[in-house]
């Protein structure tokens, strides 16, 4: 069975910074692109970022680039979201997905929240 | 960077009824859609991919068409267990977007 769990949200300041954990298990994880997608508060969805099977390819929603960084550890079956200079427009549930094909999120996990609020 | 129109924003329908939900993409993309169904409090679920697919398990009364730029959504006969919000979702060489959602209650 697919399992995506994330961790490692909570409240933070405005600036401040948290790493997001997804670890995967139920499937070869090296053999996927993997995303984050997030849902601010009684909103809709939003793409933030993937990264490509070995790492080597990674592409992020503007609205992130240069304060987001997605890696992967293949041998920990394991996705993060380095998440800098966090504002108050990146508070949202985060969701890891899997990418089927790179073209749509076959498996999420239960989702993180992350609060950005002094 | 591809816009996608979603309609409508909120939907109310009666148990056996017949449901749209339309997705318009601000370009050309093939047939590179996706639909979600979110259940309050949980995480979306994939129902339709590659604008026509059923995804395995789901059930059939559920179905996508269109190409380019416009998508239909169809419920065939709604059951209390549909309600949700559904999301449209285009890919574009490794980069995403969703629609607005359309929140669909019980009338």
């Amino acid at each position: 069975e697919v399992q995506l769990v994330e961790s490692g949200g909570g409240l933070v300041q405005p600036g401040g910074s948290l790493r997001l954990s997804c670890a995967a298990s139920g499937f070869t994880f090296s053999s996927y692109w993997m995303s984050w997608v997030r849902q601010a508060p009684g909103k809709g969805l939003e793409w933030v970022a993937n990264i490509k099977q070995d790492g080597s390819e990674k592409y992020y929603v503007d609205s992130v680039k240069g304060r987001f960084t997605i890696s992967r550890d293949n041998a920990k079956n394991s996705l993060y979201l380095q998440m800098n200079s966090l504002r108050a427009e990146d508070t949202a549930v985060y969701y890891c997905a899997r990418a089927w094909l790179g073209t749509n999120f076959d498996y999420w996990g239960q989702g993180t929240l992350v609060t950005v609020s002094s | 960077d591809i816009q996608m129109t979603q309609s409508p924003s909120s939907l109310s329908a009666s148990v056996g009824d017949r449901v749209t939900i339309t997705c318009q993409a601000s370009q050309d993309i093939s047939n590179y859609l996706n639909w979600y169904q979110q259940k309050p409090g949980k995480a979306p679920k994939l129902l339709i991919y590659d604008a026509s697919n059923l995804e395995t398990g789901v059930p059939s009364r559920f179905s996508g068409s269109g190409s380019g730029t416009d998508f239909t959504f169809t419920i065939s006969s709604l059951q209390p267990e549909d309600i949700a919000t559904y999301y449209c979702q285009q890919y574009d060489n490794l980069l995403y977007s969703f629609g607005q959602g359309t929140k669909l209650e019980i009338k």
